[in-house]
């Protein structure tokens, strides 16, 4: 069964950098065909996508946000990381990692089978 | 503002059937395909319906999706109070090159 857990501080100072780690079981990912990858929410609000990143070690981030992101991976000790530089409030979200599944049919489908529970992230001083 | 667009609520009675909509454009919905997710309060979206219309595996075939054009439908028949929930639909979107989320529709069973 594959299982993801987010953890990092749940405070971070406005202008700093926040940063998760999502820990994987149940899955490797150095050898899967996946997108490791992250979602937030901002309370009461509904989902964003922040960005992916492949068994290549290819990322995609978010247009939105790609100036601030950016998301590694540690295969030895299969977790990938979030890092967002200088946060505000608006950054304030719960932040969840995901497992995106990717296929090239005569459309692209990509779509998140597995979740982590979520972190709340709070930014402020 | 959501890229793509989805009722902020519905609602239906036990046993009937209940739809919600998601409109996006050429560049999402029209191209790429749409994918489902149910959350709970407090808890973490939870995939519902993928490849337009395919149910993964414990999902019961209560649930279905549909897809026409640039707009989407998620129709939840034999409606039960354990279906209230929040509901996203979810796509590829070409032009803005990142994935893209509908604003989320919360269902009320009556």
């Amino acid at each position: 069964q594959v299982q993801l857990q987010e953890s990092g501080p749940g405070l971070v100072k406005p202008s700093q950098t926040l940063s998760l780690t999502c820990t994987v079981s149940g899955a490797s990912i150095s050898r899967d065909d996946y997108y490791w990858s992250w979602i937030r929410q901002h309370p009461g609000k509904g989902l964003e996508w922040i960005g992916y990143i492949n068994y290549s070690d290819n990322t995609y981030y978010s247009p939105s946000l790609q100036s601030r992101v950016t998301i590694s991976v540690d295969t030895s000790k299969n977790h990938f990381s979030l890092k967002l530089t200088s946060v505000t409030a608006a950054d304030t979200a719960v932040y969840y990692c995901a497992r995106g599944v990717g296929l090239q049919l005569l459309e692209w489908l990509f779509y998140f089978d597995y979740w982590g529970q979520g972190t709340l992230v709070t930014v402020s001083s | 503002q959501s890229v793509l667009t989805q009722p902020p609520s519905a609602s239906g009675t036990p046993g009937l059937r209940v739809t919600i909509s998601c409109s996006g454009s050429s560049s999402n919905i029209g191209s790429n395909i749409v994918n489902w997710y149910q959350q709970f309060p407090g808890t973490a979206p939870k995939l519902l319906i993928y490849s337009n219309n395919q149910r993964p595996s414990g999902v019961p075939d209560r649930f279905s999706g549909s897809k026409s054009g640039t707009s989407a439908s998620l129709a939840i028949s034999g409606l039960q109070s354990e279906d209230e929930a929040d509901y996203y639909c979810a796509a590829w979107d070409d032009s803005l090159n990142g994935l893209v989320f509908g604003g989320g529709t919360k269902l009320t069973v009556l």
